[in-house]
C-alpha cells in the first residue's frame, strides 16, 4: 500500500539557518511525489513537485529512489518560510493523492 | 476565474441534522477528492471521484456519502451529524499536475 512518513511533527530553526524536512515513502511502482505548503489562514497549495525538478522560493527537493525518500531543503530559512509543510504521494497519471502527516516549520527571527 | 469553492466556510450544527458540504471548481478537472483534517494535522483522505458517476471510498473510513452528477459539483453529505464528526473538510481537484483545494468548510457538531 502507498504510504508517506513525515518523522518530525515540528521543526523550529533560526532565520539564515539551513533546513531539512523528511519525507520516507513506501510504493513498489513509480510514484509522483510532491510537496505542498499551507502557510497561515491560506488554502493548502502546491510547492514543488518531483518531476520538474525546480527550485521554488529556494526548496529543492530530490527523489532518492534507493533511500525512498523525498526531503525538502533550503540552504538558508526565512522567517515567511513558516507554514505547515505536507509531502504527498501519487501514481503517475492515476488516483489517489496520499499526504503525510506534516511537518509545521517554525523560523525565529 | 478558474477556482475551487466550498461552502460554507464555517457551520455549526446539532447532533443527528442532515448537512451537504458543498464544493464546486471551475476548472474542468475530472478527479476531484475530500479530505478530512483537524486543525495542523494530517489529510486524511476520506472520498475521491475519477469522473461523472465515480466514487470511491478513501482510506479513512467516513460515515458521509458523496456524489457526482456534475463534472464540476461534488457535494459531501452527512446523514445525521454527530460530535464526532467535528473537523475540517477540504476539498481538492486535480489536474494531471497539481492538486487545488478549496478553502475548507470547518463543521462543529454539537
Amino acid at each position: 500500500a502507498q504510504r508517506v512518513t513525515q518523522p518530525e511533527k515540528l521543526l523550529s530553526v533560526f532565520k539564515g539557518a539551513p533546513v531539512e524536512l523528511k519525507c520516507n515513502y513506501s510504493y513498489s511502482g513509480s510514484p509522483e511525489l510532491f510537496w505542498y505548503v499551507q502557510y497561515s489562514r491560506q488554502r493548502l497549495q502546491l510547492l514543488l513537485r518531483h518531476i520538474s525538478r525546480e527550485s521554488i522560493k529556494g526548496f529543492t527537493a530530490d527523489l532518492n529512489k534507493g533511500e525512498t525518500s523525498f526531503h525538502l531543503k533550503k540552504p538558508f530559512a526565512q522567517e515567511e518560510d513558516s507554514a505547515m509543510y505536507y509531502c504527498a504521494l501519487s501514481r503517475y497519471n492515476t488516483d489517489k493523492l496520499i499526504f503525510g502527516t506534516g511537518t509545521r516549520l517554525q523560523v525565529f527571527p | 476565474e478558474a477556482d475551487i469553492y466550498q461552502t460554507p466556510r464555517y457551520l455549526v450544527i446539532g447532533t443527528g441534522k442532515k448537512i451537504t458540504l458543498e464544493c464546486s471548481q471551475t476548472m474542468g478537472h475530472d478527479k476531484m477528492y475530500w479530505y478530512q483534517q483537524d486543525p495542523g494535522m494530517e489529510l486524511h483522505l476520506i472520498h475521491y471521484s475519477y469522473g461523472v458517476n465515480s466514487t470511491e471510498k478513501g482510506d479513512l473510513s467516513s460515515e458521509s456519502t458523496v456524489s457526482r452528477i456534475r463534472t464540476e459539483h461534488f457535494p459531501l453529505t452527512l446523514e445525521s451529524a454527530r460530535p464526532s464528526h467535528t473537523s475540517q473538510y477540504l476539498c481538492a481537484s486535480t489536474s494531471n499536475t497539481e492538486a487545488f483545494f478549496g478553502q475548507g468548510t470547518r463543521l462543529t457538531v454539537v
